[in-house]
């Protein structure tokens, strides 16, 4: 099926520096997610992305996060600067229409040191 | 806000024997849509069931599922299960935010399958 991939599997990072984490999504698909898990707790849902904007974003996208996704290329998010709380798991998504099966990534961890 | 709840973190059973995997969720919006993710290890998370439509069942590759409004509840049944039925199961609920779909998850239920 659609397969959704995410660059790298595993990062550590250093607090304060920033990391930017990658995702290449479906091909045909218009509507990228992020989603932030944190070690035995839920999915939670960061932002999602459509036409090159933001759509909506949850109180967890801190100021410090970005997203963007420049001419079909990785979607992808940039955070800087890293803080301790930032380490968790981070999915990516996307999806067709908005409406559509969202197929997701493998994950990213990020250890933030 | 939305939520889901899944009271089992870990359900551990018998090859053979059926499965029920319990969640309930909370929205104020009547238009919920429910989902069952099945995540295995190393893999990424993909769609096993949803359903947006009252006391109708929903299955897909031997599960099933039926939501409940007047309970807010989506179970998950397999009548016999499998040992690659092993895998860590969310469920989701969407309250079809602005725009696209924004899902709240449960926690997740791992669920141990033994021969």
């Amino acid at each position: 099926g659609p397969k959704v991939l995410q660059i790298p599997s595993h990062q550590i990072i250093d607090m304060g520096q920033m990391v930017t984490l990658n995702c290449d999504p479906v091909s045909n698909h218009l509507y990228f997610y992020w989603y932030k898990q944190i070690l035995g707790q839920q999915m939670e849902f960061l932002v999602n992305f459509y036409n090159g904007k933001v759509m909506e974003k949850s109180k967890l996208f801190k100021d410090q996060f970005s997203v963007e996704r420049p001419d079909g290329s990785y979607f992808t998010l940039k955070i800087q600067p890293t803080a301790l709380e930032d380490s968790a798991v981070y999915f990516c998504a996307s999806s067709m229409t908005g409406w559509n099966t969202l197929y997701f990534g493998a994950g990213t961890r990020l250890s933030v040191l | 806000g939305d939520s889901v709840t899944q009271k089992e973190g870990l359900v551990t059973l018998t090859e053979g024997l059926p499965v029920m995997l319990n969640c309930t969720y909370q929205t104020i919006y009547s238009n919920a849509f429910l989902f069952w993710y099945v995540h295995y290890l190393n893999e990424s998370p993909r769609l096993l069931l949803k359903s947006s439509t009252d006391n109708k069942r929903t299955e897909h590759q031997g599960f099933h599922a039926t939501l409940h409004k007047s309970s807010s509840s989506f179970h998950l049944q397999k009548s016999s299960a499998q040992l690659s039925d092993s895998a860590l199961y969310y469920c989701a609920l969407s309250d079809r935010g602005e725009g696209a779909d924004r899902l709240t998850f449960g926690k997740g239920t791992q669920l141990i399958i033994q021969p």
